[in-house]
């Protein structure tokens, strides 16, 4: 157990939805990073927190957003999801910028 | 830019035979290396790093060196087990930056008793 929880676990919705994943990091971790899990693309960075503060985007369509709350927490906004959204998305916290990543068990998105 | 690439798999073993995955990749500035372990069903667990030239990460067996002058760092173990059967992925994360992690595509592993 990483301390890093994500929920839910599963999720499945119709195109055209929205939907929002949260990412609770490890006690203390200021730092939150969100990565996209697909067949086709691998593993990929979409975007970054530091404190509350945007600190880095990576491959993040429009169509998703994301923030982090004053207690740290993070959710991750996905709209009008298409058929390619689906996917396993994970959350990992560093205490720093630069410390090592701690990544939670993810939320499979399924759209149909 | 920078990215990690790692041999295509799957990879299928006998308990107790060597392994051997390779990594090399390409970046701007300083890297950090990482292998990460995904278990199935489960999320990313951070299996070994390096963040310097000549250094080695080691951990449960497994190990990678860093190589500045071939730009690589090859996961080995000596005798796997059945449960070291896993995805297996090299990183990367540039530093001074915000250090997000630019991950290779993935190697299966199956080991078989």
């Amino acid at each position: 157990d990483s301390g890093v929880t994500q929920t839910p676990k599963h999720l499945i919705t119709a195109t055209g939805q929205r939907v929002t994943l949260r990412c609770s990091p490890r006690s203390g971790d200021l730092s939150v990073y969100w990565y996209q899990q697909s067949l086709d693309q691998g593993l990929q960075f979409l975007i970054q927190y530091y404190n509350g503060e945007e600190r880095a985007k990576g491959n993040i369509l429009e169509r998703f957003s994301a923030q982090q709350f004053p207690d740290l927490h993070s959710e991750l906004n996905l709209s009008s999801l298409e058929l390619g959204d689906s996917a396993l998305y994970f959350c990992a916290s560093s205490v720093f910028i630069g410390n090592e990543q701690f990544f939670g068990p993810g939320t499979r998105l399924t759209v149909l | 830019g920078n990215s990690v690439t790692q041999m295509e798999g799957p990879v299928t073993l006998s308990e107790e035979a060597f392994l051997t995955i390779n990594c090399t990749y390409t970046a701007t500035g300083y890297p950090s290396l990482f292998w990460y372990v995904q278990y199935p069903g489960e999320g990313l667990q951070l299996l070994l790093k390096a963040t310097k030239a000549d250094d080695k990460g080691s951990n449960k067996g497994f190990e990678a060196t860093y190589r500045k002058e071939t730009t690589s760092f090859h996961l080995e173990k000596g005798s796997v087990q059945v449960s070291d059967s896993a995805v297996y992925f090299c990183a990367l994360a540039v530093q001074g930056g915000s250090e997000k992690l630019v991950f290779g595509k993935g190697t299966k592993l199956t080991v078989n008793p």
